[in-house]
């Protein structure tokens, strides 16, 4: 079975600051990482992926994660938090591509002015 | 990009009535699509895989006789929820992953049930 952990329920970071947000997975097989963002009360909308290519993977709206077998983690950063990125992060693991997508918990990131 | 809709995007019934929330791939076609239930404040838990031309496949403890899936097309899937009760009020997203070449979930806007 697998799993996500995202460590920290509420991220708040100042405007122009390093964003951070974690998540460790537990997968038998070699897993598909994904990073999703949602905004209230809309769907999801894909940030980047991993599928076993490289292992820095650069999505959008400035946002990369890097895949760490040995840690079983795939960070979520960014160089510099704008007001915008206000929303929620879920990170999600799947065993194969295409497939049913397991969730965290989410992680809600505030950008304080 | 892949494009999938939802409808409706809200719906507020009587407790005992079904309702039907539709999950539509508008520019690509998708023999699986899943549905999620997510609760305020919660992350998004899957409720079934929805299979063109076969039975959907439902998580453990989803009740089939109460959320009727359908996927009666290549591009829409259809949820039902029977007999909805309060506690069903929730936000629905459905998603489906693209084949061409990607491979990526793509999801919906979401459908917000909520049942008086």
């Amino acid at each position: 079975a697998q799993s996500v952990t995202q460590l920290g329920s509420h991220v708040s970071v100042s405007e122009g600051a390093l964003v951070l947000l974690r998540c460790n997975y537990s997968s038998s097989v070699p897993p598909y990482l994904f990073w999703y963002v949602q905004y209230p009360n809309q769907g999801l909308q894909l940030l980047l992926k991993y599928t076993s290519a490289a292992t820095l993977v650069k999505g959008i709206n400035g946002f990369e994660a890097e895949f760490k077998k040995s840690e079983t983690s795939f960070h979520l950063t960014k160089p510099s938090a704008h007001m915008s990125d206000a929303a929620e992060y879920f990170c999600a693991v799947s065993e194969r591509r295409a497939q049913k997508l397991v969730f965290g918990q989410g992680t809600r990131l505030t950008i304080n002015p | 990009g892949a494009v999938v809709s939802q409808h409706p995007s809200w719906v507020i019934c009587k407790s005992g009535t079904s309702v039907k929330i539709e999950c539509r791939s508008l520019d690509f076609q998708a023999t699986t699509m899943f549905w999620y239930r997510q609760f305020p404040k919660q992350s998004l838990m899957l409720m079934a895989t929805s299979n063109e031309g076969s039975k959907a496949t439902y998580e453990q403890g989803v009740e089939k006789d109460k959320f009727l899936i359908n996927h009666a097309s290549l591009t829409l899937s259809t949820l039902t929820v029977t007999s909805a009760h309060p506690e069903d009020s929730s936000f629905y997203i459905c998603s489906a992953p693209d084949r061409g070449g990607t491979d990526t979930q793509y999801f919906g806007p979401g459908t917000r049930l909520t049942v008086l």
